[in-house]
């Protein structure tokens, strides 16, 4: 049973260059989470897709934006980066069917480095 | 706003039991998680409360009070490998549709 992937493991870029990352949910799954988890922090929740549209958002600019595709995958975008976009980008995918679900599987995140 | 508390950092002993407390503060609330972060790793999921009372799950239990905004992470005959950072995430939910606010993390480091 394929767990959540992400892609790729690091990326460093540069200020205000764009970024794209990506997820696969775990298999079953059809809901994919992003979140930003800055060093020594929790998990700061970005927004979730299911069924190819947003359906929930923290509070993060328009510069994050996201897309989730037919097979259930999903890439978050960042445009213009700043120095404070460096964190940890995590992907948790669940099942929610017809209701909420309270139990997410993570997965092993994307490293972004801005210099 | 949305708020959890919880301590930064915990030490207990190989063997001993320890208790990681987090109060909320979070409209729509409906539910308390606990996940368990290795340095480097993945957050995983732990335990769920969605009503008031104890969940247990092996040498995990976890507690919910809705009336005081309170839970609780138990865990019991401690193990080296339980170091790691402990983490509440409050669910809200909005249009049959959830998310979760984390609070900072506990980091537990367990001694021999």
């Amino acid at each position: 049973d394929a767990g959540v992937t992400q892609s790729p493991t690091h990326l460093i870029k540069t200020r205000g260059q764009q970024v794209t990352l990506r997820c696969s949910p775990k298999s079953g799954h059809d809901t994919v989470s992003w979140y930003q988890q800055a060093l020594g922090q929790g998990p700061q929740f970005i927004f979730q897709y299911y069924e190819e549209e947003e359906r929930q958002r923290g509070n993060f600019p328009d510069r994050f934006s996201g897309h989730q595709f037919p097979n259930y995958s999903s890439e978050l975008n960042v445009n213009a980066l700043l120095l404070g976009d460096s964190a940890l980008y995590l992907c948790a995918s669940s099942l929610v069917g017809t209701g909420p679900t309270y139990e997410q599987y993570f997965g092993p995140g994307t490293r972004l480095t801005v210099t | 706003g949305q708020s959890l508390e919880q301590p930064s950092e915990v030490t207990a002993v190989e063997g001993a039991i320890v208790q990681i407390n987090c109060t909320y503060q979070t409209s729509g609330f409906y539910g308390l998680s606990w996940y368990q972060q290795h340095d480097g790793g993945a957050p995983t999921f732990l335990s769920y409360n969605g009503l008031d009372g104890l969940e247990e799950t092996g040498r995990f239990s976890s507690f919910l009070s809705r009336s005081d905004s309170y839970g609780y992470l138990l865990l019991q005959e401690l193990q080296m490998k339980d170091s790691a950072s402990y983490f509440c995430a409050a669910g809200t939910l909005g249009d049959n549709f959830n998310k979760f606010y984390f609070g900072s993390g506990t980091k537990l480091n367990v001694k021999p």
